[in-house]
């Protein structure tokens, strides 16, 4: 099975900082998901990205994939308060089809504190 | 929009006693949905998929008696924990594949005492 290492496992910056956090597969990545979760809430959907070397971003977060489609990063700039949370990085099996379609397996997860 | 709600946002019951959560997608079908739990400070972990007309597939060391799924429509699907004990109690969120998108529902915290 394919496994996803994030990193770091958490973090706290101040207001203003800029951030990444890492996402690395033992594997290649055929589609990778970034998701933001608030502690016992629902999962958030940030980005997905699928081709090596692609890039996305949305306000102030910016995934990327390399170009062997084994790592993913997203950076955050300027972080606020508003982008506290656990962001996930999840992946869908290799040529996954039929009922195994929409399977996502996630990394240990990155808690993100942002101090005012 | 497509949306997946779920349906209790939390429940507290008693060891031995059975809990129901619903999962359903909105403004679209779902032949295949996924139930993930997730415990404190922890990521996800998928238990099983539900099918639609078929069986569930259950992961790799989770009970399929004691978390019993029926995939009642193409809009909803269900998670029974049978005689639930503390050890089960945990936030349980299911998940819909919408083209490429994976929405999730927000979540059901169980709390079992």
């Amino acid at each position: 099975s394919q496994e996803l290492e994030q990193s770091p496992q958490s973090l706290i910056v101040q207001e203003g900082k800029n951030l990444t956090i890492n996402c690395t597969s033992s594997k290649t990545l055929y589609g990778l998901y970034w998701y933001k979760q608030k502690y016992g809430e629902g999962l958030i959907f940030l980005m997905m990205l699928q081709k090596g070397g692609e890039e996305k971003s949305h306000e102030k977060i910016t995934a990327k994939l390399d170009e062997k489609k084994q790592q993913s990063s997203l950076h955050i700039t300027a972080s606020q308060p508003s982008h506290a949370g656990i962001y996930l990085c999840g992946v869908t099996a290799a040529g996954a089809g039929g009922t195994s379609y929409g399977k996502l397996t996630f990394g240990q997860g990155t808690i993100l504190t942002v101090h005012p | 929009g497509a949306v997946v709600s779920q349906h209790p946002s939390w429940v507290i019951c008693k060891s031995g006693t059975s809990v129901k959560i619903e999962c359903r997608s909105l403004d679209f079908q779902a032949t295949t949905m996924f139930w993930y739990r997730q415990f404190p400070k922890q990521s996800l972990m998928l238990m099983a998929t539900s099918n639609e007309g078929s069986k569930a597939t259950y992961e790799q060391g989770v009970e399929k008696d004691k978390f019993l799924i029926n995939h009642a429509s193409l809009t909803l699907s269900t998670l029974t924990v049978t005689s639930a004990h503390p050890e089960d109690s945990s936030f349980y969120i299911c998940s819909a594949p919408l083209a490429s998108l994976k929405l999730f529902g927000p979540g059901t915290r169980l709390t079992v005492l």
